[in-house]
């Protein structure tokens, strides 16, 4: 039961244009959403998050746009950089209850070209 | 230099033997979670703990799983008995918890059993 899905494994971007990177989920108890960026051999790291309150964050480069009817929510990177080539995984949580478990999605495989 | 420390960073042991994988969280943090990333799953969370005590270790096979922190600057994952199916990236990741839900990752100790 995937409550966090990026249903794209893999997006190619040439470098100078915009990478949007999809993430679904179905549990409508969400509300605290994270993108993680994740170069091979080391851990995952934390990028951009938002607030279900919200339907959108920016942090230089980086967007997160929240459609809470849709349940849906992606996030932009302008300009794209090759630098900016690794796994984004994005991830969900529930705060309420005291739970705090943090859902990945499978992750989407970033390549930017030169 | 804050990080989340994780020994060892590979693993390579024969079905049956015992794993044990070591995880010393970001001093402060009371929050620490186990993460298992295969290409299949993507990353599933294990079991996580906050004040040193388990709040949830739903996603464990408890048949063969354990996860302990026997103090504040320790957290350790074991399997006993190993299985090839156990052959995986295991990610610790530390954090302050509440509504600050950014969670720091380890570089991961890479298991192989053969």
């Amino acid at each position: 039961d995937q409550q966090v899905k990026q249903n794209s494994p893999s997006l190619s971007v040439q470098e100078g244009r915009i990478s949007i990177l999809n993430c679904d989920y179905t549990n409508s108890m969400f509300d605290y959403f994270l993108w993680y960026k994740k170069y091979p051999a080391e851990g995952p790291t934390f990028l951009i998050s938002i607030s279900s309150i919200k339907d959108k964050n920016e942090d230089g480069r980086f967007t997160v746009f929240l459609n809470k009817s849709a349940k849906h929510l992606s996030l932009h990177i302008v300009p794209s950089q090759p630098g900016d080539s690794a796994v984004y995984f994005c991830a969900a949580i529930s705060n309420r209850g005291g739970s705090e478990k943090l859902v990945f999605g499978k992750g989407t495989k970033l390549t930017v070209n030169p | 230099d804050a990080r989340v420390t994780q020994t060892p960073r590979h693993k390579v042991t024969e079905m049956g033997q015992e794993v044990t994988m070591r995880c010393q969280p970001i001093l402060g943090h009371n929050t620490v979670f186990w993460y298992r990333q295969t290409m299949m799953q993507g990353l599933e969370l294990l079991a996580y703990f906050r004040n040193r005590a388990p709040l949830d270790d739903s996603g464990m096979p408890k048949d063969r799983f354990s996860a302990e922190m026997p103090d504040a600057t320790l957290a350790t994952l074991k399997i006993q008995p190993s299985e090839p199916r156990d052959s995986a990236v295991y990610f610790c990741a530390s954090g302050l918890g509440g509504r600050s839900t950014e969670a720091f990752f380890g570089q991961g100790t890479r298991l192989t059993v053969v």
